[in-house]
């Protein structure tokens, strides 16, 4: 079975600056589909980014990138120019991308915190 | 957005109560899920359906029944409530070309007494 380790509960970074959170993510699939998600304190789950495991390229989203490496089975999410509204627990998930059963694993999340 | 309710948005209900959550969607997408989240969890699935009248269970399946009679509506029941289901729960339906990427609902708060 497919499992997602996130091994940070809690950041913290300044206003303005760059953090990164870590996802680790353990498959015997060559194909999948990962992601960020954020959720603020409001309980919504927002999706930040995706990535297919068949690209190379590293997803970006405006001032969020992710650092995907395959062979390390590594999923991390840097966000730049940190801003007060990122504060979240952020959400690394998996997804096959094939066969019938399209659960997102999920990891237990990072806890994000913004200091001004 | 991605057009989907829940409803209620929050319950307290008593154990050994059925309780029926509903999710509604408004863009007629063909799978929905039912999530739950728990601190230290994270979020598990519990059903899914990949089309009207089509259902499977989840990782966390027991003591939860789904419907699907219509494709804008996914319900999820507890047949009778016990203080381990108290969570939040989350729909969900699948966007994409592979219907890869899930989008979220607003979730329901459920305690469970």
């Amino acid at each position: 079975a497919q499992t997602v380790t996130q091994s940070q509960p809690e950041m913290s970074v300044q206003e303005a600056e760059t953090v990164t959170l870590s996802c680790t993510y353990d498959t015997s699939e060559s194909d999948y589909y990962l992601f960020w998600y954020k959720q603020p304190p409001s309980r919504q789950m927002i999706l930040v980014i995706r990535q297919e495991a068949y690209k190379q390229q590293n997803a970006t989203e405006n001032r969020f990138s992710v650092n995907f490496q395959k062979a390390a089975k590594s999923f991390s999410l840097k966000i730049s120019d940190s801003q007060l509204g990122d504060a979240a627990m952020y959400f690394c998930a998996y997804r096959d991308s094939g066969g019938s059963n399209y659960k997102l694993t999920f990891g237990k999340g990072t806890l994000l915190t913004v200091n001004p | 957005d991605a057009g989907i309710t829940q409803s209620p948005r929050h319950k307290v209900t008593e154990t050994g109560t059925p309780v029926t959550l509903r999710c509604h969607q408004t863009e007629n997408h063909r799978y929905m899920y039912w999530y739950r989240q728990d601190p230290g969890h994270g979020l598990r699935l519990i059903h899914y359906s990949y089309g009207v009248k089509d259902t499977d269970k989840g990782e966390v399946s027991d003591g939860y029944s789904v419907s699907r009679s219509k494709t804008e509506d996914f319900l999820l029941t507890l047949e009778s409530a016990t203080s381990s289901q108290t969570s939040v729960y989350f729909c969900a339906i699948s966007k994409g070309t592979l219907a890869e990427t899930q989008y979220f609902g607003p979730g329901t708060r459920l305690l469970v007494l």
